[in-house]
């Protein structure tokens, strides 16, 4: 079946950068996209962006922008998400998701990453 | 551009059927019939409902539909059952800037 298996958990300090990568199996990479998601403790989900893994096109959410870059390697069926800066509000567990980008929806979910940004 | 707005909690017995709704505005929800939803329990990853305002991905249970008035979607899960404890989530593409926007959540507890 689909599977999105995400890398184990980090701890950065104030400042840092993290790369967060999510292996896709069980269906071909590049018709999809791929979004970020994440969720602070005990909050909501906020969007963090897409990226288009035929072509590599992006589309980041404003609150990320000149922060984050969303690439994919389709030779390992792998998507990454680099976000640099690292502040203590960006503590959060982060999802890679697949992305229906014509319809907006995510159909399948990743195993989530854990950051946790501390001096 | 803002959350979209969606009630902190509501809750149900079994059996019974409750709404959630999720307040847009014309710019997102009210323009798009992009609206998906979302269930998450403790400590798991999302698991999506609904896409496309009131479809099903396959082996989602016909127990849990959605619809769309306006500038306000809307999750009605049917016959309660305890495992529908959860928080639920709605999603709405809000143009090519924006893209998504979420709601803010919802926790239904199933008394």
């Amino acid at each position: 079946q689909v599977q999105l298996v995400q890398s184990g958990a980090e701890v950065k300090k104030p400042g840092a950068s993290v790369k967060v990568s999510c292996k896709a199996s069980g269906h071909t990479f590049t018709p999809y996209g791929f979004s970020w998601v994440r969720q602070a403790p005990g909050q909501g989900l906020e969007w963090m962006g897409w990226i288009n893994a035929h072509n590599g096109d992006t589309n980041y959410a404003q609150n990320f922008q000149g922060r984050v870059t969303m690439t994919t390697d389709t030779s390992t069926s792998t998507a990454y998400m680099e976000l640099r800066s690292l502040r203590s509000d960006d503590t959060a567990v982060y999802y890679c998701a697949r992305f229906r980008i014509t319809m907006a929806y995510i159909d399948v979910w990743g195993t989530g990453t854990t950051v946790t940004v501390s001096s | 551009q803002s959350a979209l707005t969606q009630p902190a909690s509501v809750s149900g017995s079994p059996g019974q059927s409750i709404t959630i709704s999720c307040s847009g505005t014309s710019s997102d929800i009210g323009s798009y019939n992009l609206v998906s939803w979302y269930q998450q329990h403790p400590g798991k990853a999302p698991k999506l409902l609904i896409y496309e305002v009131n479809k099903w991905p396959s082996g989602v249970s016909d127990r849990f539909s959605g619809s769309k008035s306006g500038d306000t979607a809307s999750l009605t899960i049917s016959g309660l059952q305890t495992e529908d404890e959860a928080d639920y989530y709605c999603c709405s593409y809000a143009g090519r800037t924006t893209f998504v926007l979420f709601g803010g959540g919802t926790k239904l507890t199933v008394l």
